[in-house]
C-alpha cells in the first residue's frame, strides 16, 4: 500500500503557482520524497526528489517539514502543460527500487 | 539522449491469443522494470532486472506471464494467453546503478483485449 496521502484533484490558474501537498506521516529516516507526474497518455515523469532539506530544480520546489511527515510540490508558474496526475512516493533509497503509486492528484491548470 | 523506448504503442488481439511488448531502456542502465497501470490507478510493479537477472518477480501471473532480459539490455514481456481483464497499459522503466535510483519511464503500451 502507498504510504502517502494526496488530495484527489486541484485546479490552478495558468500563470499562478501550483502547491501540491502530500502527507507522509509514517516516513522513516532513510526514506526520501519523490514526485512524479504523469500526463494523459504518457509514461509517469520524473520531477523532484528529497530527503530532509528543500530542493529546488528546472521544474518545480520541493518543501519537506521538520518533522518530514509531510510536503509540498510548487510548480511556480502553472501553465497548461502542467496539466496531470502528480504522483507523491516516499521510499528507502537503499531498498530494491519498487515504487508505490498511490492514486495521485489531478492537478487541472485553467486559463 | 534517447529516454526509454517501448513498442508498439497500441496493440489489440482477441482473448485467448498471445502478445509480445518490448522495451529498450536508457543506454547504461543496468536496473529494467515492468509496470501494469489499470485505468484510473497508479503503475504497480509486476517485474524488476538487475543485468540479466530478475531480482523480484513476486506480483508477475507467471501462469502466464513472462518476461526475459537475455543480455541486460533489451527486455521482453509476454502474455499466453491474453485474457479479458489483461487490458492495460503496460509500462517499462530504467534505472542507473545508485542510491536515489531514479526511475526513467517509457510511454507505455497500452494493450486492449477483445
Amino acid at each position: 500500500d502507498a504510504k502517502t496521502t494526496q488530495p484527489t484533484s486541484m485546479d490552478c490558474a495558468e500563470g499562478r503557482a501550483a502547491n501540491l501537498p502530500c502527507n507522509h506521516s509514517t516516513i522513516s529516516g532513510n526514506e526520501y520524497v519523490y514526485w512524479y507526474r504523469q500526463i494523459h497518455s504518457q509514461g509517469p515523469q520524473y520531477i523532484i526528489h528529497g530527503l530532509k532539506n528543500n530542493e529546488t530544480n528546472e521544474m518545480a520546489s520541493l518543501i519537506i517539514t521538520e518533522d518530514r511527515k509531510s510536503s509540498t510540490l510548487i510548480l511556480p508558474h502553472a501553465t497548461l502543460r502542467d496539466t496531470a496526475v502528480y504522483y507523491c512516493i516516499v521510499r528507502d533509497a537503499n531498498q530494491g527500487g519498487k515504487l508505490i503509486f498511490g492514486q495521485g492528484t489531478e492537478l487541472s491548470v485553467k486559463p | 539522449e534517447a529516454g526509454v523506448v517501448q513498442s508498439p504503442r497500441y496493440k489489440i488481439i482477441e482473448k485467448k491469443q498471445p502478445v509480445a511488448f518490448w522495451c529498450n531502456p536508457i543506454s547504461g542502465h543496468n536496473t529494467l522494470y515492468w509496470y501494469l497501470q489499470n485505468l484510473g490507478q497508479g503503475p504497480e510493479l509486476l517485474i524488476r532486472y538487475e543485468n540479466e537477472e530478475a531480482v523480484d518477480d513476486s506480483q508477475l501471473p507467471k501462469d502466464r506471464f513472462s518476461a526475459e532480459r537475455l543480455k541486460g539490455v533489451d527486455s521482453t514481456l509476454k502474455i499466453q494467453p491474453a485474457e479479458l481483464g489483461d487490458s492495460a497499459v503496460y509500462l517499462c522503466a530504467s534505472s542507473a546503478t545508485g542510491s536515489t535510483n531514479i526511475q526513467y519511464f517509457g510511454a507505455g503500451t497500452r494493450l486492449s483485449v477483445l
